[in-house]
């Protein structure tokens, strides 16, 4: 079964300085996708950063920047330069293909809780 | 670019009651998915639709859920006979159909459901 663990409930961060938040995940599929979200107070979910499997380079996005390690089975995203307006709860996600077959849905973890400070 | 639009953004019902959620995606995106987020966890998936057709629902989404996407335009969510336990946010995304597993889910802002 497909699974994303996000073991930092809660991280805490300087304004300015850099952050990186975990995400291990658990697939048997050799072919999968990772995301990142971020879910601001408000509720809705903002697509950060994309890394495929097969990738060969590490995801950037402007201040993101995705570091995968495929043999650890890890896609740790790191926020560069932090803002306070980064302050919101992070989600890892996983797309693949489960053992039902199904390959549409995403999967996520529990979600990391950062608050910059000023 | 009109992003993923739900309404209401919240909903309180009693018990019982039954519920229609609406979803409106982004208009050239043919994939169309329906997450449930409970507080404290991730969003959970419940179903999705490839245009108009449902291609999956998850063992989450009992008889008393039903969705549709007719003429694969807007989607709605239907909740019937309300349980407090249905108390979640309810999450729509859209994507577009691209190769591999990078289509994008761009999600809604959410309907909040509380059921007294």
């Amino acid at each position: 079964a497909q699974k994303i663990t996000q073991t930092q409930p809660g991280m805490f961060v300087q304004e300015k300085e850099a952050v990186t938040l975990d995400c291990t995940y658990d697939t048997s599929d050799p072919s999968y996708g990772l995301f990142w979200y971020k879910q601001p107070s408000s509720g809705e979910m903002i697509f950060l950063i994309y890394q495929g499997s097969y990738d060969q380079q590490n995801a950037t996005e402007g201040r993101y920047s995705l570091n995968f390690q495929k043999a650890r089975k890890s896609a740790n995203l790191v926020i560069s330069a932090s803002q306070l307006g980064d302050s919101a709860m992070y989600f890892c996600a996983m797309r693949g293909t489960d053992s039902g077959g199904s390959n549409y849905k995403l999967t996520f973890g529990k979600g990391t809780l950062l608050t910059v400070n000023p | 670019d009109t992003g993923v639009s739900q309404d209401p953004r919240h909903k309180i019902t009693k018990r019982g009651q039954n519920v229609t959620f609406r979803c409106d995606p982004i208009s050239e995106h043919n994939r169309l998915y329906w997450y449930r987020q409970t507080l404290g966890q991730g969003p959970e998936f419940l179903t999705y639709f490839q245009n108009e057709a449902q291609l999956e629902k998850s063992r989450l989404l009992s008889d008393r859920f039903s969705a549709e996407r007719p003429k694969g335009s807007f989607s709605t969510l239907e909740i019937q006979r309300t349980e407090q336990g249905d108390s979640a946010m309810y999450l729509c995304a859209s994507s577009l159909e691209a190769g591999g597993f990078g289509d994008t889910q761009y999600f809604g802002p959410g309907t909040r459901l509380t059921v007294l």
